[in-house]
């Protein structure tokens, strides 16, 4: 398996812009997360869904982000509009059963300017 | 907070010797988790012990739980440059893992 790809690598955008980041999970794992590390907060959990649903939000910062995950191969985070302090490292990951251990893409780097 | 704390924040060693990462954390956990992040990359799963075990091995790696204490150890045995990287620990609390700020930990040749 490929392992949990995020696209894209690197992003830069301007404050008020859209952004939107793409995860797509190991296949067979059926829970998704997102997450954002930054220097100043950490890793911090965003969001996560099971089976496709989302289960808990209540680490989204804001009303503007927003999480989808209209199938299993396939998630979406999306901020509009983007401000500077959303600059971050984006992280996606899955896992077999929530309670074990998780597989992490290699993150989208956000420079909001 | 559920967040685990990492002690000490940062470590630096030589190649060869054994280096010690600590974790303390605040509820009570199903499992804990290691975490290791190279510089630039994502995070690779290191070791899972569960909330009922006390110590477990993986290769060069050792983790003690001590629920009672609510904490826990990673030691790497017999470092390589290949080590140098941020360790986390990671506590599972109601389906979500809460991470610690992590461990630098630098191998010097």
């Amino acid at each position: 398996d490929a392992g949990v790809i995020q696209s894209p690598r690197h992003e830069v955008t301007e404050m008020g812009q859209e952004v939107t980041l793409r995860c797509k999970p190991i296949s067979g794992h059926d829970y998704l997360f997102w997450y954002r590390q930054t220097m100043m907060r950490g890793l911090e959990l965003l969001i996560y869904f099971n089976n496709n649903v989302p289960i808990d939000d209540s680490g989204m910062p804001e009303d503007r982000f927003s999480a989808k995950m209209p199938n299993a191969s396939f998630s979406t985070l999306k901020i509009q509009p983007s401000e500077p302090r959303d600059s971050a490292v984006y992280f996606c990951a899955s896992s077999f059963q929530g309670a074990r251990e998780q597989y992490f893409g290699p993150g989208t780097r956000l420079t909001v300017t | 907070s559920q967040q685990g704390e990492e002690d000490p924040q940062a470590l630096s060693i030589q190649e060869g010797e054994n280096a010690t990462m600590n974790c303390s954390y605040k509820t009570s956990i199903n499992n804990l988790q290691w975490y290791r992040q190279n510089s630039g990359r994502g995070l690779v799963h290191l070791i899972l012990i569960r909330s009922n075990e006390r110590e477990k091995h993986s290769g060069r790696l050792r983790v003690t739980l001590d629920t009672s204490k609510k904490s826990s150890s990673l030691l790497i045995t017999a470092s390589r440059a290949a080590d140098t990287a941020s360790y986390f620990c990671a506590t599972l609390w109601a389906q979500k893992l809460v991470f610690g700020q992590g461990t630098r930990l630098t191998i010097n040749p």
